[in-house]
């Protein structure tokens, strides 16, 4: 199963809007309804911040949205805030191998 | 409060084999997948495999096929992953993490990590 693609690294200013990308298959990300986002500050721990596409855990802030059209998922943070500098990474269930494969991973820089 | 505490970090050495705990708390273990997901220094993050803390059943990814174990000790609240015939590209933190919606992701609790390093 390969590895989904996202873009290396996004930038965006403080207050502003930006969207990461993921890019699979049919047999993933377009076949199903299972991307989840993950948000990583270095050192640190994977936290769920989107699962389902569009499902927010309790606690995560709504500034954290996503959606899917096709093969390709998006996260889209709105309102940008030093603190959202970290690394992104979405997931998606894979039927036919009933397996999860994660993207490379995008680095956020809040300028 | 719902957690997953891990085992310490380890030093091996190629071809040796190493096993990690996990340890949950705070909710009903067999009512959760438990994924194991790893990261290389500086890499990606990288699922591993799963299991079904209810049946014990097991999934994994076919590039860890025929090295990796899971197994889960129920009356411990206690998932276990092995991986033999370690390779110094093995070198990553171990993660295991509670799968939200079963096989299908969402892994909404995560341990700590345990750091494995493969070393001559």
């Amino acid at each position: 199963q390969s590895a989904l693609t996202q873009p290396a690294s996004v930038s965006g200013s403080p207050g502003q809007s930006i969207t990461i990308s993921c890019t699979g298959s049919s047999n993933d990300v377009g076949g199903y309804n299972y991307v989840s986002w993950y948000q990583q500050h270095p050192g640190k721990v994977p936290k769920l911040m989107i699962y389902d596409v569009t499902d927010r855990p309790s606690g995560v802030s709504n500034r954290f949205s996503g959606s899917k059209s096709g093969n390709t998922a998006s996260l889209t943070i709105s309102g940008l805030l030093a603190e959202d500098e970290a690394d992104y990474y979405c997931s998606s269930y894979a039927g036919s191998s009933s397996s999860l494969v994660f993207g490379g991973g995008t680095k956020l820089t809040v300028l | 409060q719902v957690q997953l505490v891990q085992s310490g970090a380890e030093v091996k050495k190629p071809g040796a084999s190493v096993t990690v705990s996990c340890k949950a708390s705070g909710y009903t273990f067999t009512s959760y997948a438990m994924h194991w997901v790893r990261q290389a220094p500086g890499q990606r993050l990288e699922w591993m495999g799963w299991i079904n803390t209810g049946n014990g059943n097991t999934k994994f990814s076919q590039k860890f096929q025929g090295r990796v174990t899971i197994t889960r000790d129920t009356s411990a609240t206690t998932a276990y992953m092995e991986l033999t015939s370690l390779r110094f590209e093995d070198t990553a933190i171990y993660y295991c993490a509670r799968g939200y919606r079963g096989n299908t992701g969402a892994l909404d609790i995560w341990g700590q990590g345990a750091m494995v390093a493969v070393s001559p």
